[in-house]
Parts: structure tokens; sequence; C-alpha cells
């Protein structure tokens, strides 16, 4: 199976910061990576497919970049509404799987 | 609006059974793959289960197979997870997606997600 290694596994950034966040996969996957924002006791939302792709309705403060195994999600300059725990997932062949996780908290 | 509502969840012991579903409206359900997703409390993502819009392609996680059957009924336009001998690792809440991908792809993104629904296993 491809596991996903995110980092940082947390963060603490003030609003309007820039934030990275790194997705690496243990092979190569091309671009089949997507990003989604979880918040305490909801589903989580799709942010970026393909890579790079921003899902319609998402801010454009959200973008994401990379292919092979190396992803980033960036967050031009962070909301209060962005403080939310963040994963990657991989397309790429079964099993399909998702990062660890990286939780943005407020500084 | 495109909505997934996942019911079925509750505590159960271990050894035992439990059936998920999940019903679908807002979008053309037998044209979509669909799968489960679940969360153990506190705890990261893990994909459960994948069936194709027709339900002749099905897919597991090596966790689940052999316990876990995943079906759907496009008349109804609902997914189920019916899943067996439970043990107190499957704890978790499970959700349904929508699979989205390239067309003629098997794979794919998730796009929505249910709400999710918690099941329990333990003594």
């Amino acid at each position: 199976a491809i596991q996903l290694t995110q980092s940082p596994s947390s963060l603490s950034a003030s609003v309007g910061d820039r934030v990275t966040i790194t997705c690496r996969a243990s092979q190569g996957i091309s671009s089949a990576l997507a990003w989604y924002q979880q918040k305490p006791g909801k589903a989580p939302k799709l942010l970026i497919y393909d890579a790079s792709s921003l899902e319609s309705g998402v801010p454009s403060r959200f973008s994401g970049s990379g292919s092979g195994t190396d992803f980033t999600l960036t967050i031009s300059s962070l909301q209060p509404e962005d403080f939310a725990t963040y994963y990657c997932q991989q397309f790429n062949n079964y099993p399909l799987t998702f990062g660890g996780g990286t939780k943005v908290e407020i500084k | 609006e495109v909505q997934l509502v996942e019911s079925g969840g509750g505590l159960v012991q271990p050894g035992g059974s439990l059936r998920l579903s999940c019903a679908a409206s807002g979008f053309t359900f037998s044209s979509y793959e669909m799968n489960w997703v679940r969360q153990a409390p506190g705890k990261g993502l893990e994909w459960v289960s994948y069936i194709s819009s027709s339900g002749s392609t099905i897919y597991y996680a090596d966790s689940v197979k052999g316990r876990f059957t995943i079906s759907r009924d496009n008349a109804k336009n609902s997914l189920y997870l019916q899943m067996n001998s439970l043990r107190a690792e499957d704890t978790a809440v499970y959700y349904c997606a929508r699979g989205v991908g390239y067309v003629g792809a098997t794979t794919s993104w998730f796009d929505p997600w249910g709400q999710g629904t918690l099941v329990t296993v333990s003594s």
C-alpha cells in the first residue's frame, strides 16, 4: 500500500499567515492526490483534487502543487474559518490511503 | 442539493454484526461509484470499501476483507455496508462518500461525504 506522510502533524499560526502543509508519497502517484479539510465533529470537505485543481466553491487562498511523490497544500492568508485538520489522499491505486493529518491551530 | 445520509450505527458486542445504510439524493446515484471511509475516535481517516456504479467491481481494505460486504440498490438510491465479526478496532465513525474521478478509472477522490454514523464495538 502507498503510504502518505504529512508534515507537520500540527502547527500554530495567526490569521493572515501563509501556511504550507506537505504530503509525501512512498512511491510515485503522478498527480493522483486530493486534499480535504475537516472541522471537529464534521465530515471532511474536498478542497483540491488532481494535486492542483481547486474544487468549485473553495476560496482561492487554497492552492495545491506537486507531482510524483511530493505535494503541498498552501493557504495564502489564513482566515479564522481555516482552523481545522487537513488530510491528503492518494487515488493512484487501491487501497486508497490518507495521510495522517495536519492540525492547524490558532497561535 | 447533493446529500448523503448514513444510518444504522450503534453499540454492538465483539463478534456481532451491524448493517449500515447510506441514502443518497440530489444526484443520479446509479451513475456514481461509492465508498465507505471510517475514522476511529481521535484518529485519522481510513478507506474501507469501494463499489462501482453498477456494483460489478468491489474493493476492500485488508483490515475488513472477509468480514465486511459492500452493496448498493440503485433503484432505492442506497448504499450498504454489512459488517460481521466486529472487533473493538472497528469502532469508528463510518462515512459514505461519493467517488469522483477520471472517466474510465476505478480510483477516485471523495465528494461529498455524509455526516457519518458511529459504530461502537464493546462488551
